[in-house]
Protein backbone atom coordinates (compact mmCIF):
# COMPACT_ATOMS: atom_id res chain seq x y z
CA UNK A 1 0.00 0.00 0.00
CA UNK A 2 0.90 3.77 -0.28
CA UNK A 3 3.11 5.19 2.34
CA UNK A 4 3.71 8.97 3.74
CA UNK A 5 5.00 11.08 0.82
CA UNK A 6 6.50 13.88 0.60
CA UNK A 7 6.58 16.80 -1.77
CA UNK A 8 8.56 18.18 -3.12
CA UNK A 9 11.97 15.75 -2.40
CA UNK A 10 14.14 18.70 -2.42
CA UNK A 11 13.82 22.60 -2.06
CA UNK A 12 16.25 25.47 -3.09
CA UNK A 13 15.40 28.44 -2.26
CA UNK A 14 16.70 32.12 -1.37
CA UNK A 15 16.72 33.77 1.45
CA UNK A 16 13.97 35.88 2.36
CA UNK A 17 11.83 33.57 0.14
CA UNK A 18 8.88 31.93 1.20
CA UNK A 19 8.06 28.02 1.19
CA UNK A 20 5.25 25.10 1.12
CA UNK A 21 6.34 21.88 2.19
CA UNK A 22 3.48 19.00 1.23
CA UNK A 23 3.21 15.51 3.59
CA UNK A 24 0.34 12.96 2.34
CA UNK A 25 -0.20 10.82 4.97
CA UNK A 26 -1.25 7.04 5.30
CA UNK A 27 -5.36 6.85 4.56
CA UNK A 28 -6.80 6.41 7.94
CA UNK A 29 -3.84 7.82 10.02
CA UNK A 30 -5.49 10.20 12.29
CA UNK A 31 -2.26 11.59 13.35
CA UNK A 32 0.23 13.89 11.64
CA UNK A 33 3.99 14.78 12.72
CA UNK A 34 6.66 17.36 11.61
CA UNK A 35 10.24 16.88 12.34
CA UNK A 36 13.15 18.70 11.07
CA UNK A 37 16.40 16.98 10.72
CA UNK A 38 19.49 19.72 10.65
CA UNK A 39 22.83 18.07 9.51
CA UNK A 40 24.94 16.28 12.35
CA UNK A 41 21.37 16.74 14.77
CA UNK A 42 18.97 14.61 15.62
CA UNK A 43 15.09 14.80 15.10
CA UNK A 44 13.49 17.74 15.83
CA UNK A 45 10.19 17.67 16.84
CA UNK A 46 7.93 20.76 15.15
CA UNK A 47 4.39 20.32 15.12
CA UNK A 48 1.31 17.15 15.74
CA UNK A 49 -1.96 17.10 14.46
CA UNK A 50 -4.36 14.83 15.90
CA UNK A 51 -8.20 14.54 14.73
CA UNK A 52 -9.59 17.52 15.68
CA UNK A 53 -7.70 18.32 18.29
CA UNK A 54 -6.18 21.50 18.76
CA UNK A 55 -2.39 20.57 17.45
CA UNK A 56 0.55 20.78 19.05
CA UNK A 57 2.40 23.30 17.94
CA UNK A 58 4.90 23.98 20.65
CA UNK A 59 8.09 22.62 19.09
CA UNK A 60 7.48 25.42 15.70
CA UNK A 61 10.92 27.11 16.33
CA UNK A 62 9.61 30.86 15.55
CA UNK A 63 6.50 32.48 14.06
CA UNK A 64 8.34 32.08 10.74
CA UNK A 65 6.70 28.50 10.52
CA UNK A 66 3.19 27.63 11.00
CA UNK A 67 1.64 23.99 9.47
CA UNK A 68 -2.24 23.59 8.61
CA UNK A 69 -3.99 19.97 8.14
CA UNK A 70 -7.15 20.21 5.29
CA UNK A 71 -9.61 17.79 6.05
CA UNK A 72 -7.99 15.65 8.23
CA UNK A 73 -5.65 14.51 5.34
CA UNK A 74 -2.87 16.84 3.86
CA UNK A 75 -0.79 18.61 5.72
CA UNK A 76 1.07 21.79 4.69
CA UNK A 77 4.53 23.26 6.46
CA UNK A 78 4.73 27.02 5.44
CA UNK A 79 8.35 28.62 6.32
CA UNK A 80 8.08 32.63 5.52
CA UNK A 81 11.33 34.46 4.99
CA UNK A 82 13.30 31.72 5.01
CA UNK A 83 16.84 32.03 6.44
CA UNK A 84 19.78 30.15 5.84
CA UNK A 85 19.31 28.15 9.14
CA UNK A 86 16.02 26.84 8.07
CA UNK A 87 18.40 24.31 5.57
CA UNK A 88 17.44 21.02 6.55
CA UNK A 89 15.50 17.65 5.92
CA UNK A 90 11.70 18.33 7.11
CA UNK A 91 10.02 14.85 7.79
CA UNK A 92 6.53 13.64 8.07
CA UNK A 93 5.05 10.95 9.62
CA UNK A 94 1.68 9.32 10.40
CA UNK A 95 -0.19 7.27 12.64
CA UNK A 96 -3.03 5.40 13.98
CA UNK A 97 -3.70 6.45 17.41
CA UNK A 98 -5.93 4.19 19.37
CA UNK A 99 -6.73 4.01 23.13
CA UNK A 100 -3.50 2.73 25.04
CA UNK A 101 -1.16 4.24 22.41
CA UNK A 102 2.19 2.22 21.24
CA UNK A 103 1.42 2.63 17.67
CA UNK A 104 4.48 2.93 14.99
CA UNK A 105 5.06 6.26 13.06
CA UNK A 106 5.51 5.86 9.31
CA UNK A 107 8.09 8.42 7.92
CA UNK A 108 7.71 9.82 4.58
CA UNK A 109 11.15 10.49 2.77
CA UNK A 110 11.60 14.22 3.45
CA UNK A 111 12.27 16.89 2.47
CA UNK A 112 15.47 18.38 1.80
CA UNK A 113 15.42 22.55 1.86
CA UNK A 114 18.34 24.28 0.70
CA UNK A 115 18.32 27.99 2.09
CA UNK A 116 20.58 30.22 -0.33
CA UNK B 1 8.20 15.25 30.24
CA UNK B 2 10.19 12.33 28.72
CA UNK B 3 13.56 13.25 27.24
CA UNK B 4 15.97 10.20 25.47
CA UNK B 5 20.00 10.19 25.77
CA UNK B 6 21.82 8.38 23.28
CA UNK B 7 24.74 8.39 24.65
CA UNK B 8 27.32 7.52 21.94
CA UNK B 9 26.97 9.75 18.53
CA UNK B 10 28.59 7.71 16.38
CA UNK B 11 29.75 3.80 16.85
CA UNK B 12 32.30 2.58 14.48
CA UNK B 13 32.75 -1.42 13.84
CA UNK B 14 33.92 -4.21 12.23
CA UNK B 15 32.20 -6.48 9.79
CA UNK B 16 30.60 -10.04 12.00
CA UNK B 17 31.64 -7.97 15.30
CA UNK B 18 28.47 -7.39 17.86
CA UNK B 19 27.75 -3.95 18.62
CA UNK B 20 25.19 -2.48 21.23
CA UNK B 21 23.55 1.13 21.01
CA UNK B 22 23.06 2.44 24.26
CA UNK B 23 19.88 4.44 24.93
CA UNK B 24 18.36 5.81 28.41
CA UNK B 25 15.11 7.57 28.77
CA UNK B 26 13.57 9.78 31.69
CA UNK B 27 10.40 9.77 32.03
CA UNK B 28 8.03 10.25 35.12
CA UNK B 29 5.41 7.91 33.81
CA UNK B 30 5.22 4.34 32.11
CA UNK B 31 6.51 4.33 28.38
CA UNK B 32 6.30 2.90 25.28
CA UNK B 33 10.07 2.12 23.75
CA UNK B 34 11.06 2.42 19.83
CA UNK B 35 14.04 1.98 17.99
CA UNK B 36 13.69 3.29 14.11
CA UNK B 37 17.12 2.78 11.46
CA UNK B 38 17.56 5.42 8.68
CA UNK B 39 19.85 4.70 6.06
CA UNK B 40 21.67 6.86 3.70
CA UNK B 41 19.45 9.19 1.89
CA UNK B 42 16.16 7.22 3.31
CA UNK B 43 13.36 8.46 5.53
CA UNK B 44 13.19 6.56 8.94
CA UNK B 45 11.49 2.58 9.44
CA UNK B 46 10.71 0.46 12.31
CA UNK B 47 13.77 -1.54 13.89
CA UNK B 48 11.63 -2.66 17.10
CA UNK B 49 8.87 -1.94 19.79
CA UNK B 50 8.54 -2.45 23.33
CA UNK B 51 4.92 -1.58 24.41
CA UNK B 52 4.67 -4.46 27.77
CA UNK B 53 5.19 -8.20 28.26
CA UNK B 54 8.63 -9.79 27.78
CA UNK B 55 11.44 -6.81 28.11
CA UNK B 56 13.52 -8.55 25.25
CA UNK B 57 12.23 -7.60 21.95
CA UNK B 58 12.95 -8.88 18.55
CA UNK B 59 13.03 -6.53 15.44
CA UNK B 60 13.86 -6.82 11.67
CA UNK B 61 17.49 -8.06 10.60
CA UNK B 62 18.83 -9.64 13.67
CA UNK B 63 18.04 -6.44 16.06
CA UNK B 64 16.81 -7.20 18.98
CA UNK B 65 16.58 -4.65 22.27
CA UNK B 66 16.11 -5.16 26.25
CA UNK B 67 13.75 -2.95 28.41
CA UNK B 68 14.98 -2.39 31.65
CA UNK B 69 13.63 -0.41 33.98
CA UNK B 70 15.10 0.15 36.66
CA UNK B 71 17.67 1.31 34.76
CA UNK B 72 15.73 2.98 32.54
CA UNK B 73 17.83 1.98 29.29
CA UNK B 74 16.71 0.29 26.23
CA UNK B 75 20.02 -0.77 24.61
CA UNK B 76 19.78 -2.60 20.82
CA UNK B 77 21.88 -4.86 20.38
CA UNK B 78 23.03 -7.26 17.14
CA UNK B 79 25.76 -10.44 17.60
CA UNK B 80 27.33 -10.04 14.61
CA UNK B 81 26.71 -6.42 12.13
CA UNK B 82 26.81 -6.51 8.20
CA UNK B 83 28.05 -4.21 5.99
CA UNK B 84 24.38 -3.38 4.77
CA UNK B 85 23.63 -1.95 8.96
CA UNK B 86 25.87 1.31 8.20
CA UNK B 87 23.28 3.48 8.59
CA UNK B 88 21.84 6.04 11.76
CA UNK B 89 19.50 4.30 14.28
CA UNK B 90 17.38 6.41 16.99
CA UNK B 91 15.63 5.39 19.85
CA UNK B 92 12.47 6.84 21.08
CA UNK B 93 9.95 7.01 23.45
CA UNK B 94 6.10 7.81 23.96
CA UNK B 95 3.38 7.93 27.41
CA UNK B 96 1.59 5.17 27.91
CA UNK B 97 -0.70 7.41 29.90
CA UNK B 98 -1.48 10.27 27.19
CA UNK B 99 -3.84 10.25 24.85
CA UNK B 100 -1.67 11.30 21.89
CA UNK B 101 0.94 9.77 20.30
CA UNK B 102 3.39 12.22 20.51
CA UNK B 103 7.85 10.50 20.31
CA UNK B 104 10.05 12.19 22.05
CA UNK B 105 13.60 11.15 19.43
CA UNK B 106 17.11 10.61 21.05
CA UNK B 107 19.91 12.31 18.94
CA UNK B 108 20.77 9.42 17.06
CA UNK B 109 23.69 6.85 16.86
CA UNK B 110 25.70 6.73 13.47
CA UNK B 111 26.30 3.20 13.18
CA UNK B 112 29.46 2.37 10.81
CA UNK B 113 30.12 -0.94 9.75
CA UNK B 114 33.85 -1.38 8.18
CA UNK B 115 34.96 -4.85 6.21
Amino acid sequence: GAGVSQSPSNKVTEKGKDVELRCDPISGHTALYWYRQSLGQGLEFLIYFQGNSAPDKSGLPSDRFSAERTGGSVSTLTIQRTQQEDSAVYLCASSYVVVGGGDEQFFGPGTRLTVL
Amino acid sequence: AQSVTQLDSQVPVFEEAPVELRCNYSSSVSVYLFWYVQYPNQGLQLLLKYLSGSTLVKGINGFEAEFNKSQTSFHLRKPSVHISDTAEYFCAVSDKQSNFNKFYFGSGTKLNVKP
